[in-house]
């Protein structure tokens, strides 16, 4: 049972554009959100992290959106950059002690010159 | 320098092999996890250690075992291998359990023949 999903497993777009990634969420308790960005053979880099107390946070070119009653996130990157080219997860947690981080499924974004 | 280091990279092996993945943070962090990306792509947690001390277990055969000998190492031990454990294993750390980034290492790919 997936509790965090990314339902487009791809994304391309032009340089300089805007990307959208998107990602829902089932589990009502996860209360903080993260994305992450993975290049081939390497291990994922965190990008961006929003608490649920929050609805928008910005770092660069890099913004995440927190729908909570839509338990609906995105991520936008404005703009778009060919080596933003990679696989980007969404990632949850609900807070307490003895939990670890939920991943989605992840979004291979292309993005061309 | 590697804040979150796992070797080798890359492990081919038989079944029935018995076999270690080790892992070493120097972040100073209390949390360190192990997690499974299988060929669907789904990074789903395997173990989770806070000072030395095992907090999530999820359902994984027990033929993978964990061991941490000191709270900045958290090595994993396979045993029986079988083909479908064939993966890359993620070890990763996290200042804090719950709701903090995790930083993950470059990932070990798993064959078994």
């Amino acid at each position: 049972d997936q509790q965090v999903k990314q339902n487009s497993p791809s994304l391309s777009v032009q340089e300089g554009r805007i990307s959208i990634l998107n990602c829902d969420y089932t589990n009502s308790m996860f209360d903080y959100f993260l994305w992450y960005k993975k290049y081939p053979a390497e291990g994922p880099t965190f990008l961006i992290s929003i608490s649920s107390i929050k609805d928008k946070n910005e770092d660069g070119r890099f913004t995440v959106f927190l729908n909570k009653s839509a338990k609906h996130l995105s991520l936008h990157i404005v703009p778009s950059q060919p080596g933003d080219s990679a696989v980007y997860f969404c990632a949850a947690s609900a807070g307490q002690a003895g939990t670890a981080l939920i991943f989605g499924k992840g979004t291979t974004l292309s993005v061309s010159s | 320098d590697t804040a979150v280091s796992q070797t080798p990279k890359y492990l081919v092996t038989q079944m029935g092999n018995d076999k270690s993945i080790k892992c070493e943070q120097n972040l100073g962090h209390d949390t360190m996890y192990w997690y499974k990306q299988d060929s669907k792509k789904f990074l789903k947690i395997m173990f989770s250690y806070n000072n030395k001390e095992l907090i999530i277990n999820e359902t994984v055969p027990n033929r993978f075992s964990p061991k941490s000998p000191d709270k900045a190492h958290l090595n994993l031990h396979i045993n029986s291998l079988e083909l479908g454990d064939s993966a890359v294993y993620f070890c990763a750390s996290s200042l804090l359990q719950g709701n903090t980034e995790a930083f993950f290492g470059q990932g070990t790919r798993l064959t078994v023949v």
